[in-house]
């Protein structure tokens, strides 16, 4: 059974058309993170929700926003994509952000074409 | 400053025989210790972690890690590998202590189990 779904698993969309990726759990995690991956690099912590608290990571480009209107989904807003913005993003939850550890979903493959 | 080190990019081990998968880490307080897993176009999978208690962990599909404090490392370990085993490894630290509550992660290792 999935817990944490994305949506869709593959977009495409347009060099400068804004762009949204959803992420929604069952698990009613209190946290939500969003996370950029490269070439099979290690994933890069974007931002993450603590309930309804928000916390950016000191280098995450503005270009990239995220809502989340209740405990189950949470949001993430390309404004502008760049062809530097083209990679896989996962989200994850976990209960607390300290010693648990974190459930992914499947991720969204993002192409800027 | 915090990091976390899998010195080998990738790992070739045959089928049947035992793997081990290296992670080293450097935190100032104590450590939160974890491995994931990522198949190919997947999200990461969590596989087993180490908070506190027992230094051998066991976790899923019979992976194991044992924490070595000093040492400073965590390696996955695994005593018959599978040509389903074939994934990519990562392994990630918390400081105790770090009130932001930052994951650090490693690079990655690639393991390539043959038949």
């Amino acid at each position: 059974d999935a817990m944490v779904i994305q949506n869709p698993r593959y977009q495409v969309t347009q060099f400068g058309k804004p762009v949204t990726l959803s992420c929604s759990q069952t698990l009613n995690h209190n946290v939500m993170y969003w996370y950029q991956q490269k070439s099979s690099q290690a994933p890069k912590l974007l931002f993450h929700y603590y309930d309804k608290d928000f916390n950016n990571e000191a280098d995450t480009p503005d270009n990239f926003q995220s809502r989340r209107p209740n405990t189950s989904f949470c949001f993430l807003d390309i404004r502008s994509p760049g062809l530097g913005d083209a990679a896989m993003y996962l989200c994850a939850t976990s209960r607390d952000p300290g010693v648990m550890a974190a459930f992914f979903g499947q991720g969204t493959r993002l192409t800027v074409v | 400053a915090q990091s976390v080190a899998q010195p080998e990019d990738q790992v070739n081990v045959a089928e049947g025989n035992p793997l081990t998968v290296k992670c080293t880490y450097s935190v100032s307080g104590n450590p939160y210790l974890f491995w994931y897993v990522q198949y190919p176009n997947r999200g990461l999978q969590f596989l087993l972690k180490y908070i506190t208690g027992d230094n051998l962990v066991k976790g899923s599909y019979g992976f194991e890690a044992e924490f070595n404090k000093s040492q400073t490392s965590f390696h996955l370990k695994k005593p018959s590998a599978l040509v389903s085993d074939s994934a990519l490894y990562f392994c990630a630290v918390r400081d105790a202590e770090d009130s932001n509550y930052q994951l650090i992660w490693g690079a990655g290792t690639k393991l390539i189990i043959k038949p």
